[in-house]
């Protein structure tokens, strides 16, 4: 069965150090997503990414945050200065199509800042 | 509620018996997902409903959406201890975007 497989599974930063989560797509998948989860909260949507640009993003998604699909494979999310309340859990997720058959989560990256 | 509120948020049952949890929802839909959440893992693709869907049904699982009570269904049967888990509906908006809508979530204790 096809995986999204993201890396690392946990990252642990200082506070105003850039981390960079990676997310490697099912290959035939057109459609990219980043969710993120705080501890005991909801999974929240935070961007799209079809056809080498942002198709959506969420008012969660400001400056410090941004995308890439660098080689045609990897699908990474970089955050320039986290914060403390960016710890959380961030999910990578690929779609054949635009969720018509729902999507493929990887299994997280457990991002903590201190 | 919010978009993709599901109920009740823990539900507590012994093994062997039917789990049911619901979800609602307020925007008009393509179509309502659920998936499962094992404690600190990913999210597993249950099953997704279209909206011109009523029911659907994957091995013990069975999903109901009515789309005029703008709510969802999903029923295990005959749970396990390994069903053991969070479960999240999830919504894709009819509004021409990209992002799908998690609910908080309805976390099952299955019971040995």
């Amino acid at each position: 069965e096809p995986e999204v497989t993201q890396t690392p599974s946990h990252q642990v930063t200082q506070m105003g150090q850039e981390v960079i989560l990676r997310c490697v797509p099912i290959s035939n998948h057109l459609y990219f997503y980043w969710y993120r989860q705080i501890l005991g909260q909801k999974v929240e949507f935070l961007v799209s990414f079809y056809n080498n640009e942002i198709s959506e993003k969420s008012e969660i998604f400001d400056d410090q945050f941004s995308v890439e699909r660098p080689d045609g494979s990897n699908f990474t999310l970089k955050i320039r200065s986290t914060k403390l309340e960016d710890s959380a859990m961030y999910f990578c997720a690929s779609s054949e199509e635009r969720a018509s058959y729902g999507y493929t989560f990887g299994s997280g990256t457990r991002l903590t800042v201190v | 509620s919010q978009q993709g509120e599901e109920d009740p948020q823990a539900l507590s049952i012994q093994e062997g018996e039917n789990a049911t949890m619901n979800c609602s929802y307020k925007t008009s839909i393509n179509n309502l997902q659920w998936y499962r959440q094992n404690s600190g893992r990913g999210l597993v693709h249950l099953i997704l409903i279209r909206s011109n869907e009523r029911e659907k049904h994957s091995g013990r699982l069975r999903v109901t959406l009515d789309t005029s009570k703008k709510s969802s269904s999903l029923l295990i049967t005959a749970s396990r201890a390994a069903d053991t888990a969070s479960y999240f509906c999830a919504t894709d908006p009819n509004t021409g975007g990209f992002k799908t809508i998690f609910g908080a979530g309805t976390r099952l204790f299955v019971k040995a």
